[in-house]
């Protein structure tokens, strides 16, 4: 079954950190650049962040850069974001996604999605 | 960073009717723009990517046009599973930018 599912959310004070992660399945996970999309309460998307198909490429969006960290594991198929030095503006449902094509980055495949919350 | 405009916010469009929908960019994004629909709850769902072509499964009441920095999103018969939250998308450049979407309601 082709899937991502992702984990690793929940509740956080402000300035601590989590890991998040995202399953693959389904299709071969080695060959697509992966990508994490966040949406606020009520709000609209927000790309976060890219890492290409070898892990090589790594681009990060203006809010979070410096911050954020993606990493992949291809022998365990598995996506990453190590998020730290949290505030409340990071309170969102966080996704995955898949690219559509290689080097093509649209999103055919997203997961569910882990909400972090950001609170003291 | 590209900015990306939808408009309008909300659209109240009756069942069996057309929805226009559109999204400009600040700067040109060639035919790298990608549209998604989200309902409440759920996750978003691939429409249309290039601009134009139909992702898999999307039925061809859901049409796209546009390059450069105009787009549109056109759905030509509403049925009541359209009713959603639609949103664009460039990946012409770094970073990928969203529109702030538009809600399409019954009327």
């Amino acid at each position: 079954q082709v899937q991502l599912v992702e984990s690793g959310g929940g509740v956080v004070q402000p300035g601590r950190s989590l890991r998040l992660s995202c399953a693959a399945s389904g299709f071969t996970f080695r060959s697509y650049g992966m990508h994490w999309v966040r949406q606020a309460p009520g709000k609209g998307l927000e790309w976060v962040a890219v890492i290409g198909d070898n892990g090589n490429k790594k681009y990060y969006g203006d809010s979070v850069k410096g911050r954020f960290t993606i990493s992949r594991d291809n022998s365990k198929t598995t996506l990453y974001l190590e998020v730290n030095s949290l505030t409340p503006e990071d309170t969102a449902v966080y996704y995955c996604a898949k690219e559509g094509a290689f080097n093509n980055w649209y999103f055919d495949l997203w997961g569910r999605g882990t909400l972090v919350t950001v609170s003291s | 960073e590209i900015v990306m405009t939808q408009s309008p916010a909300t659209l109240s469009v009756s069942p069996g009717e057309r929805a226009t929908l559109s999204c400009r960019a600040s700067q040109s994004v060639s035919s790298n723009l990608a549209w998604y629909q989200q309902k409440p709850g759920q996750t978003p769902r691939l429409l249309i990517y290039g601009a134009s072509t139909r992702a898999t499964g999307i039925p061809d009441r859901f049409s796209g046009s546009g390059s450069g920095t105009e787009f549109t999103l056109t759905i030509s018969s509403l049925q009541s599973e359209d009713f959603a939250v639609y949103y664009c998308q460039q990946y012409n450049n770094w970073p990928i930018t969203f529109g702030q979407g538009t809600r399409l309601e019954i009327k």
